[in-house]
């Protein structure tokens, strides 16, 4: 079964400090891979994506994902978090061989404290 | 700029009630897609098209339909409302290239009492 699994429930950091959001994987073949991020009452709005090519991937608002075939992994980073950054951010997969269809993780909270 | 517009961003139905919850894009994409969100459980797809009067059960289509009559215009329909389809719903569409990404509404949030 195609999967995407966000194993924090939510992640703590201080303003200033590098931040990391995991996500894992379970697909058939090779899928492209989303990263989402929702304000309070507001829609999901797309950070990044991996299609294929270089590993890093760049996004907006400065954040980045690494991709990791071998342990099935696209970890969202930030070099130096802001307050303004605290969300609820989704990993999404397409597996190629799921058709149109994106999976999501559960979600994990991210809070930013000054 | 990039739109998918829901009609309501808060609705209250009493359960039984037949209820239409619309979405509008105006990006020309081929699919659209109505996903569920409740705590720790992420979003669930309940239906997507990938094109006009085409549509493919998700993971929860059970009490709802869908309409696609209009590229730019796709329609979830709960038809008799219960207590447990009280959650949001968000809409979104995108091209039809898989390595493409999907945008999405700002969201219904729904309660049926």
């Amino acid at each position: 079964a195609q999967s995407v699994a966000q194993p924090e429930d939510q992640v703590n950091v201080a303003e200033g400090n590098p931040l990391t959001v995991k996500c894992t994987y379970s697909v058939s073949g090779n899928p492209y891979l989303f990263w989402y991020v929702q304000y309070p009452n507001r829609g999901l709005q797309f950070l990044l994506k991996y299609i294929t090519g270089d590993n890093l991937v760049k996004g907006s608002y400065g954040f980045e994902a690494e991709f990791n075939k071998s342990q099935t992994s696209f970890h969202l980073k930030k070099p130096s978090a802001l307050v303004s950054d605290s969300a609820l951010y989704f990993c999404a997969v397409r597996p190629m061989e799921y058709g149109n269809k994106l999976v999501f993780g559960a979600g994990t909270i991210l809070r930013v404290k000054s | 700029d990039v739109k998918v517009t829901q009609s309501s961003r808060y609705l209250v139905k009493r359960t039984g009630e037949k209820v239409f919850l619309e979405c509008v894009q105006d990006m020309d994409h081929e699919n659209m897609f109505w996903y569920r969100q409740d705590p720790g459980l992420g979003l669930r797809l309940i239906y997507f098209s990938y094109d006009v009067k085409m549509k493919e059960k998700g993971d929860i289509p059970e009490g709802y339909s869908v309409s696609r009559e209009k590229k730019e215009r796709f329609s979830l329909i709960l038809e008799s409302a219960s207590t447990n389809q009280t959650s949001m719903y968000l809409c979104a569409s995108s091209l039809g290239r898989l390595n493409t990404e999907a945008f999405f509404g700002q969201g219904t949030r729904l309660t049926v009492v």
